[in-house]
């Protein structure tokens, strides 16, 4: 079955600009996480949603960051007045249950996102 | 709080040899502890997971590992490397109750032919 999609795969954008990055999760899966990984580094946590809710925003670094999911499928990370420090993977994961420590999460592809 | 380390950057083997990639972790009650695998210029697979029970887990691509609870270990290990195994590889654990999964720097593995 499909997987985790994102789109798009790379956005290049000038310092300022606003961006919006999307991600749809395996159909039917309840929870979806937002990451960020910055080269030579492992994953860092961003927001998770249950549904359609946001549950867990503790990851996102300041206001500039947003993140919804208004159907409980589809979500969209935006990020405005983009900054270079602002530059890195950003990964969107999916997994079947609700709040389930135990839940696999399977990742998208990410999407490369350069901050000129 | 939860914080994973893996000792080792980077770890070279030869194919057809035994294989080990270190993982250990802190976390606040039981571990849930899952190994992810990042190959080149594509998303992160899931490899297996240790929820309870048996602490030898078996996983894709003939990987195991096994959790060690006195010394908060889950070394992911391959009894036969092959060279398409070069790749980096996460171990990231996650608390009872925690919402999100909590990486390391990784290592990365290259398997020499």
């Amino acid at each position: 079955g499909a997987g985790v999609s994102q789109s798009p795969r790379y956005k290049v954008t000038k310092r300022g600009q606003d961006v919006a990055l999307r991600c749809d999760p395996i159909s039917g899966h309840v929870s979806l996480y937002w990451y960020r990984q910055a080269l030579g580094q492992g994953p860092e946590f961003l927001t998770y949603f249950n549904y359609e809710a946001q549950q867990d925003k503790s990851g996102l670094p300041n206001d500039r960051f947003s993140a919804e999911r208004p159907e409980g499928s589809i979500s969209t990370l935006t990020i405005q007045r983009t900054e270079q420090r602002d530059s890195a993977m950003y990964r969107c994961a999916s997994s079947l249950g609700s709040s389930a420590s135990t839940d696999t999460q399977y990742f998208g592809p990410g999407t490369r996102l350069t901050v000129l | 709080a939860q914080s994973v380390a893996q000792p080792e950057d980077q770890v070279n083997v030869a194919e057809g040899n035994p294989l080990t990639v270190k993982c250990t972790y802190s976390v606040s009650g039981n571990p849930y502890l899952f190994w992810y695998v990042q190959y080149p210029n594509r998303g992160l697979q899931f490899l297996l997971k240790y929820i309870t029970g048996d602490n030898l887990v078996k996983g894709s691509y003939g990987f195991e590992a096994e959790f060690n609870k006195s010394q908060t270990s889950f070394h992911l290990k391959k009894p036969s490397a092959l060279v398409s195994d070069s790749a980096l590889y996460f171990c990231a654990p996650r608390g009872p109750g925690a919402n999100n999964l909590f990486f390391g720097t990784g290592t990365r593995l290259t398997v020499i032919p």
